[in-house]
């Protein structure tokens, strides 16, 4: 099967500092996700990378960058974190057998910007 | 642009009762349609899928139909249990989405009591 994994299930971070999450996936996908869940809104796409170096902006980018020096993992920067930051958030890897729109998710990191 | 609309929560019910989730979206194209569910604690995982109107995804027990005619795909299972209480995400990809990426709805909190 394949394997996400998100490095960090819990964080607590003060409002301006910086913020890396990692995520590392095993069965050499393509393209890796980075959402962000909140209540009420489902989850919601940050960015996307179909490729090493390659990345996409998705639908609420602002105050995140990423980062894919390798294939295998994709890490989401928060450069100055702030309170509406707190959230849940899932990175997921596109591919396998099972067809490829299936997305796999890592178990996710819950993050308190304080 | 593409979205996905599906019923608030949570929906409270008891055991062995008939559990839908309505599922209505808005894409271009012919979308796939998938079913994630996030059990307490974990990542979000499929539960089923449909490609092509009119095919009927299923799997532990839960169905959906792909209705092209009114843009819909409700889940439903006939019986519900207590191992079944969790969220559950309607979501679409479409053909040319970029990196394949999924639209997803706000999810569905589902509390099946003994």
């Amino acid at each position: 099967d394949v394997k996400v994994t998100q490095s960090s299930r819990y964080l607590v971070k003060r409002t301006g500092e910086k913020v890396f999450l990692e995520c590392v996936q095993d069965m050499d996908h393509e393209n890796m996700f980075w959402y962000r869940q909140d209540p009420g809104l489902g989850l919601r796409l940050i960015y996307f990378s179909y490729d090493v170096k390659m990345k996409e902006k998705g639908d609420i980018p602002e105050g995140y960058s990423v980062s894919r020096e390798k294939k295998e993992r994709f890490s989401l920067i928060l450069e100055s974190a702030s309170t509406n930051q707190t959230s849940m958030y899932l990175c997921a890897s596109i591919g396998g057998e099972s067809g490829a729109n299936v997305l796999t998710f890592g178990a996710g990191s819950r993050l308190t910007v304080l | 642009g593409n979205s996905v609309t599906q019923m608030e929560g949570p929906v409270t019910l008891s055991e062995e009762a008939f559990l839908t989730i309505n599922c209505t979206y808005t894409a271009t194209g012919y979308p796939s349609l998938f079913w994630y569910v996030q059990y307490p604690g974990e990542g979000l995982q499929l539960l089923l899928k449909a490609t092509k109107a009119d095919d009927k995804g299923s799997n532990k027990g839960f169905e959906a139909t792909y209705r092209k005619e009114t843009t819909s795909f409700h889940l439903e299972k006939g019986s519900v249990q207590v191992s079944d209480s969790a969220v559950y995400f309607c979501a679409l990809t479409s053909p040319k989405a970029a990196g394949n990426k999924l639209t997803f709805g706000g999810g569905t909190r589902v509390l099946v009591k003994p």
